[in-house]
């Protein structure tokens, strides 16, 4: 059974504060991973997707992926109020195989 | 625009009622799939299609069906046999290839009354 773990929070960082959200896997034919923001009531969006060890970054987010410890993180700088929301890690197992998702970690910014 | 659309956005089922949700694409995608999110919860795959007229129970098919007639269209109906069926419906297409996500349409909440 493939499975994608992460805490379900919530996650209360201040504004301004780094926020660090987490992800271990368990299969470690798994190569590809995404990250997906849902606001309440709303479809999850794409906001990062990693495929080598190491770091990636895209503005304040960074994705860091480590696939011997099978563990993927996000890393939202100077965070911000509207960023307040519930994080989808998905791990994608094989070309043109579908996603298995995590439970979401719920992130709240406070001002 | 190149997109994923889901209508209705809200639907309200009566008892032993089958309804459809729609889902259409523009983006060219081969596999469209279906997804269901109760509050506070993850995504359970319903149902998922890789090509045109094939498709697959996902982990929750029970109480569902699906068609794959078009490349752009994956309809998912909810038969009076799901008998819980309240909850949030999301449907994704994506490319294949271990590059691509999913794009999800803005999603349909269906109601019992």
């Amino acid at each position: 059974q493939k499975e994608v773990e992460q805490n379900s929070g919530p996650l209360s960082v201040p504004e301004g504060a780094i926020a660090s959200l987490n992800c271990t896997y368990s299969d470690r034919g798994s190569q590809s991973f995404f990250w997906y923001r849902q606001y309440s009531g709303k479809s999850p969006e794409l906001i990062m997707s990693i495929y080598s060890n190491g770091d990636k970054e895209d503005g304040r987010f960074t994705a860091q992926l480590n696939k011997a410890s099978q563990y993927v993180s996000l890393l939202i700088r100077d965070s911000q109020p509207s960023d307040s929301a519930t994080y989808l890690c998905a791990a994608r197992y094989n070309q043109g195989g579908k996603l298995i998702f995590g439970q979401g970690t719920e992130l709240s910014v406070k001002p | 625009d190149g997109g994923i659309t889901q209508s209705p956005k809200y639907l309200f089922r009566k008892e032993g009622q089958n309804v459809t949700l729609s889902c259409e694409q523009n983006l060219n995608h081969d596999a469209m799939y279906w997804y269901r999110q109760d509050p506070g919860q993850g995504l359970r795959l319903i149902y998922y299609s890789q090509i045109v007229n094939d498709f697959q129970k996902g982990d929750i098919a029970e109480g569902y069906s699906v068609s794959r007639e078009k490349k752009e269209s994956f309809p998912l109906t909810v038969t009076s046999a799901q008998k819980n069926p309240t909850a949030f419906y999301l449907c994704a297409s994506s490319s294949p290839g271990q590059l691509y996500g999913y794009t999800f349409g803005s999603g349909t909440r269906l109601t019992v009354v």
